[in-house]
């Protein structure tokens, strides 16, 4: 089992530009989940997909935010014109849907916008 | 809405001392309740859950109680060692069912 993979590591990107951040959640995991860390917010809900299907993405910021799931072995999260304070790490879970809510997360995308 | 509160944001200790780290919780019903702990470079990695009252997790010497009296669920451990030294975060899952809310984390220092 190699866990949830989180694809690039890093990304460097000047502002205005898109990212498109890739994961790839554990093989049977039903869910995926992706959060934003920074010093200031810690940990953030993002979005979260069950069976490939969103179901909550209260915590993308509208407009330049957007996530996929296309099939159940990987998910992406692209922000399209980047700012500055969109500089972050952006992880991603996974978790099977009858292990009590337990979290499984990749190492994380540091993404840093110049 | 749900939401934790870890009141130490950075602990630091010598190995062999006793650590604890508060943790409060808000949320109606029964959620669980997590520890996760996350070393540089690295995504948050599960230590142990509690789901009831009284409820006892363990793990790697580290354990906290579940106690719905006081809303609180202490991380604990007797004798910490250098390697011990990360960032812990903890959490609960929302009574909703699905969302996993995180404390602000405490980053915890041992030095030798």
């Amino acid at each position: 089992n190699a866990g949830v993979i989180q694809t690039p590591r890093h990304k460097v990107t000047g502002k205005g530009q898109e990212a498109t951040l890739w994961c790839e959640p554990i093989s049977g995991h039903s869910a995926v989940f992706w959060y934003r860390q920074t010093i200031v917010q810690g940990l953030e809900f993002l979005t979260y997909f069950r069976n490939q299907a969103p179901i909550d993405d209260s915590g993308m910021p509208k407009e330049r935010f957007s996530a996929q799931m296309p099939n159940q072995s990987h998910s992406t999260l692209k922000i399209q014109s980047t700012q500055p304070q969109d500089s972050a790490v952006y992880l991603c879970a996974s978790r099977d849907w009858g292990s009590q809510n337990t979290l499984y997360f990749g190492a994380g995308t540091r993404l840093s916008v110049l | 809405g749900d939401s934790v509160t870890q009141t130490e944001g950075q602990v630091a200790l010598s190995e062999e001392d006793f650590l604890t780290i508060h943790c409060n919780y808000s949320a109606s019903g029964y959620p669980a309740l997590f520890w996760y702990v996350q070393y540089p470079g690295e995504g948050p990695q599960f230590l142990f859950r509690a789901s009831r009252d009284k409820e006892k997790g363990s793990s790697r010497g580290f354990e906290a109680t579940y106690d719905k009296g006081t809303t609180s669920f202490h991380l604990r451990k007797a004798s910490v060692q250098e390697s011990d030294s990360a960032v812990y975060y903890c959490a609960l899952g929302g009574t909703g069912g699905y969302k996993v809310v995180f404390g602000s984390g405490t980053r915890l220092l041992v030095s030798p």
